[in-house]
């Protein structure tokens, strides 16, 4: 079964500079998807990001990034320039390729965003 | 605007009695899924649909059940079965399933039994 770990239940940032999430996670499977969600304080998820696991090239939208190291089974986000919008619960998530269709979470990342 | 509603945002319920937790989307999705969320916990699968008529358990479906007869609509009843019930839901559709379809989240229902 895929499993997902974040490591770090809290991180904090100053404002305007960067952040790296980490996430690590177990899979025999070479196609599967990766994404990473964010939950505010409202508690809707909102999609921040995913990655293919076929495609080299790590994923970006606008500040958010990520670095996807496939043989390391590691799936970090780096947001860049934070602001106070993105104090949020980060989530790390896997979808396997197969017919299996269900994502598979981590336990979250609570970032904290300081002035 | 398009969306996905969940009603209520808050639920009281005594235990052993069964309850059910509306979820609605007029983005014309096709799949429908409902997600289990703990503290210190991710979201765990409880069901999903990928059409009409037809839907299949997720990891942890015990204890609830679903129905898929319109497009639009997903309830699901948890039932006296489970045994903690205590959670926030959250309700997700995407136009297709798998991977390549995002999913939209609703805004969740808390759900307390007493």
């Amino acid at each position: 079964a895929q499993t997902v770990t974040q490591s770090q239940p809290e991180m904090s940032v100053q404002e305007a500079e960067t952040v790296t999430l980490s996430c690590t996670y177990d899979t025999s499977e070479s196609d599967y998807y990766l994404f990473w969600y964010k939950q505010p304080p409202s508690r809707q998820m909102i999609l921040v990001i995913r990655q293919e696991a076929y495609k080299q090239q790590n994923a970006t939208e606008n500040r958010f990034s990520v670095n996807f190291q496939k043989a390391a089974k590691s799936f970090s986000l780096k947001i860049s320039d934070s602001q106070l919008g993105d104090a949020a619960m980060y989530f790390c998530a896997y979808y396997s390729g197969g017919s299996n269709y269900k994502l598979t979470f981590g336990k979250g990342t609570l970032l904290t965003v300081n002035p | 605007d398009g969306g996905i509603t969940q009603s209520p945002k808050y639920l009281f319920r005594k235990e052993g009695q069964n309850v059910t937790l509306s979820c609605e989307q007029n983005l014309n999705h096709d799949a429908m899924y409902w997600y289990r969320q703990d503290p210190g916990q991710g979201l765990r699968l409880i069901y999903y649909s990928q059409i009409v008529n037809d839907f299949q358990k997720g990891d942890i479906a015990e204890g609830y059940s679903v129905s898929r007869e319109k497009k639009e609509s997903f309830p699901l009843t948890v039932t006296s079965a489970q045994k903690n019930p205590t959670a926030f839901y959250l309700c997700a559709s995407s136009m297709g399933p798998g991977p390549l379809y995002e999913q939209y989240f609703g805004p969740g229902t808390r759900l307390t039994v007493t």
